[in-house]
C-alpha cells in the first residue's frame, strides 16, 4: 500500500462550485497533516495545516479522521486561481514530510 | 527577494557526468531539506540538515548522491556519475526551528535532464 493515496483527478469544475478532495495515509504514527498547492512548473506552497478538530480558512475547510486515516479538503466558491495540483502531506516527525502525488484541479470560467 | 533560491534553475548533462546544485535558504532558517520530484509525483524527501549537521537521509539517497551544508547556511547537492533515472526536479526547502513543525518554504527547484 502506498504511504499516501490521492485521486489524481483531473477535477474540472465551474467557477463557484464546491469541490472536495480526500487523501488516505498508511502510517498511523503520522502526527502532522497539511495541504500544499503546486502551480504548474512552480514550487509547492503551504495551503493550510490540518488540525485534529478540523479547521477552516476562508473558503477552505480541512478535516482529519485519524480512525480511518484520511484527510480531506473542501473548497467552496471555487475561483480560477484555485486551479493547481493539491498535494496532501503528512509528517511523522517535524523534519520529514511525505507528499501525495497530488490531485489536479482546473476551475473553468 | 528573501525567499529560498536555487541555482542553476536548469541543468542538462550527459550520463556519467557529475553535477552540483546550490540552495540558499531563507536567512534565519536553520533547517534545510532536499526533495526530488518527478513528473506526476509529489516531492520525495532526500535529506535534512539542522544547521550544518545532516540528520536524516532517505534510502533514495544512493552513494552517488552527497549533500553538504558546511557553514549552516547554503547547501549543495552533488550527484556523481549521473544516470538517466536521475532526471527530475530537485527542490530545496527551509524552515525555522520550532517545538514540532514549522512551515517548509520551497525554492523554485533545479530541473535536471540527463541525456
Amino acid at each position: 500500500r502506498k504511504e499516501v493515496e490521492q485521486d489524481p483527478g483531473p477535477f474540472n469544475v465551474p467557477e463557484g462550485a464546491t469541490v472536495a478532495f480526500n487523501c488516505t495515509y498508511s502510517n498511523s504514527a503520522s502526527q502532522s497533516f497539511f495541504w500544499y498547492r503546486q502551480d504548474c512548473r512552480k514550487e509547492p506552497k503551504l495551503l493550510m495545516s490540518v488540525y485534529s478538530s478540523g479547521n477552516e480558512d476562508g473558503r477552505f475547510t480541512a478535516q482529519l479522521n485519524r480512525a480511518s486515516q484520511y484527510i480531506s479538503l473542501l473548497i467552496r466558491d471555487s475561483k480560477l486561481s484555485d486551479s493547481a495540483t493539491h498535494l496532501c502531506v503528512f509528517g511523522v516527525s517535524a523534519r520529514q514530510l511525505t507528499f501525495g502525488s497530488g490531485t489536479q484541479l482546473t476551475v473553468l470560467p | 527577494d528573501t525567499g529560498v533560491s536555487q541555482n542553476p534553475r536548469h541543468k542538462i548533462t550527459k550520463r556519467g557526468q557529475n553535477v552540483t546544485f546550490r540552495c540558499d535558504p531563507i536567512s534565519e532558517h536553520n533547517r534545510l531539506y532536499w526533495y526530488r520530484q518527478t513528473l506526476g509525483q509529489g516531492p520525495e524527501f532526500l535529506t535534512y540538515f539542522q544547521n550544518e549537521a545532516q540528520l536524516e537521509k532517505s534510502r533514495l539517497l544512493s552513494d552517488r548522491f552527497s549533500a553538504e551544508r558546511p557553514k549552516g547556511s547554503f547547501s549543495t547537492l552533488e550527484i556523481q556519475r549521473t544516470e538517466q533515472g536521475d532526471s527530475a526536479m530537485y527542490l530545496c526547502a527551509s524552515s525555522s526551528q520550532g517545538l514540532f513543525w514549522n512551515e517548509q518554504f520551497f525554492g523554485p527547484g533545479t530541473r535536471l535532464t540527463v541525456l
